[in-house]
């Protein structure tokens, strides 16, 4: 098994110009969900899906979408890069959502740093 | 969603001395998972607290969950260079899944 896979593995973006951040995971897991992390911010959530398509919002979603035609993939657009954006982004999968109250461990991606300029 | 509190941000210490990480909730939490993310690398599943007052071992890294449910701790015991990472808790249960702390970043002079 590959895991959570994620490409590219960095991107420079120029304000104003779009793109897609791919993640793919071989686990057959249900739940999805996109991170970014910035210095002193920890690990903020962006967009989670819970199944293929079905997807909501985390606490940092402006500026993005989601979308999860398949169980395997869950990809992340950016719709207008800004250097806000700036970041390091992980996607994670869990085996399943929240089940009697308890989250699931998350499998994390190795990450794409874009940088936005 | 749960929100945790994580101290310290940062830790300094000399290789072979003890390491002590908090996360704290103003609310009672259901469970609480650690992590562990080494310098360029992505965070890394390391255990899953869910019982009031649980300790779990993992070699020399000692977990434990508040009585209370509302606390949870992260000890080394003997820091290896090894250990050289940011440790984060995540609580779990809440509408979307997992919040995570900050982090405590832990450094070690050799």
């Amino acid at each position: 098994n590959a895991g959570v896979t994620q490409t590219p593995k960095f991107q420079v973006l120029k304000t104003g110009q779009s793109m897609t951040l791919q993640c793919a995971q071989d686990m057959n897991h249900e739940y999805m969900s996109w991170y970014r992390q910035d210095p002193g911010m920890g690990l903020r959530l962006i967009h989670y899906s819970v199944g293929a398509g079905i997807t909501d919002q985390g606490e940092v979603p402006n500026g993005y979408n989601v979308s999860r035609s398949t169980t395997e993939d869950f990809p992340l657009r950016l719709l207008s890069a800004a250097p806000s954006q700036t970041s390091v982004y992980f996607c994670a999968s869990s085996y399943s959502w929240v089940r009697l109250g308890l989250a699931y461990e998350q499998y994390f991606g190795p990450g794409t740093r874009l940088t936005v300029t | 969603g749960q929100q945790v509190m994580q101290i310290p941000q940062y830790q300094h210490v000399q290789e072979g001395e003890d390491f002590t990480t908090y996360c704290n909730s103003s609310t009672t939490l259901s469970n609480i998972q650690w992590y562990k993310q080494r310098p360029g690398g992505h965070p890394v599943f390391l255990i899953q607290l869910v019982k009031s007052g649980e300790v779990k071992k993992q070699k020399r890294l000692t977990f434990q969950f508040g009585e209370a449910k509302k606390n949870s701790s992260l000890h080394i015991t003997a820091t290896q260079t090894t250990d050289v990472g940011t440790y984060f808790c995540a609580a779990g249960g809440g509408a979307d899944g997992l919040t995570f702390g900050k982090g405590t970043h832990l450094i070690i002079q050799p």
